[in-house]
């Protein structure tokens, strides 16, 4: 079982709603991050959290928002978005931001579709 | 920037061989940490394997080796005695060093299946 749980697995919404994906683990790691992958694509890197703070956003549209609430916790708020955005979102931790071979742990995703 | 290169978008092995995924990447830095990683058809991204770029010894994890050449800038996955379980699709990926979080880049990806 992996120890990053992701809710929900699965998530159906129009493009006028306002939804929300969670991220929580429990191993005490200090880095959070959100994917993105789409159909037969590698994971793209959407955000980085180190410490509870926002260290990367890599040029994100603002219909999405990420929250990191406390240590534990990451979420991505979804507005308003487009058909387009319909794939998988992947949270990872890992222990220590500064560690040179901490690996990310991955969740099992969050399958997105927007109609 | 750095970069990670599959070129092997599919591979078909017979259950019990040998197999080798090719990952090369090209990258200023001198220091990087190359990971592979296996995912299911379920989606979850599950790590395999690590290489520090000063590591000078071949890492293994059970049936995993990664075969590291830092002058030819390749670190190729070689899973031993393959089993129909190890069909999956599988990433080689690379994280800079010297940065305030990890950013880990993907390869494009190997779809492995083992045939009975």
């Amino acid at each position: 079982d992996t120890e990053v749980t992701q809710t929900p697995k699965h998530l159906v919404m129009g493009m006028t709603n306002k939804k929300s994906l969670k991220c929580e683990q429990h191993m005490g790691h200090r880095a959070m991050y959100w994917y993105k992958q789409k159909a037969k694509k590698p994971p793209e890197l959407m955000f980085v959290y180190s410490y509870e703070k926002l260290s990367i956003n890599e040029s994100v549209p603002s219909r999405f928002s990420p929250e990191c609430p406390n240590s534990s916790l990451l979420n991505l708020h979804l507005h308003a978005l487009q058909p387009e955005d319909s794939a998988l979102y992947l949270c990872a931790s890992s222990q220590d931001p500064g560690q040179p071979n901490g690996e990310l742990f991955f969740g099992e995703g969050s399958r997105l579709t927007v109609l | 920037a750095q970069k990670i290169t599959q070129t092997q978008p599919g591979m078909f092995v017979q259950e019990k061989e040998a197999v080798t995924l090719d990952c090369t990447y090209d990258t200023s830095d001198q220091s990087y940490g190359l990971f592979w990683y296996k995912q299911p058809s379920s989606g979850e991204m599950i790590f395999l394997i690590y290489q520090g770029s000063y590591d000078e010894q071949n890492a293994t994890e059970g049936r995993y080796s990664l075969n590291f050449q830092k002058a030819r800038k390749s670190a190729n996955l070689v899973i031993s005695a393959s089993q129909l379980g190890d069909s999956a699709m599988y990433f080689c990926a690379m994280r800079e060093l010297g940065r305030g979080a990890q950013k880990l880049v993907f390869g494009q990806g190997t779809r492995l299946t083992i045939n009975p």
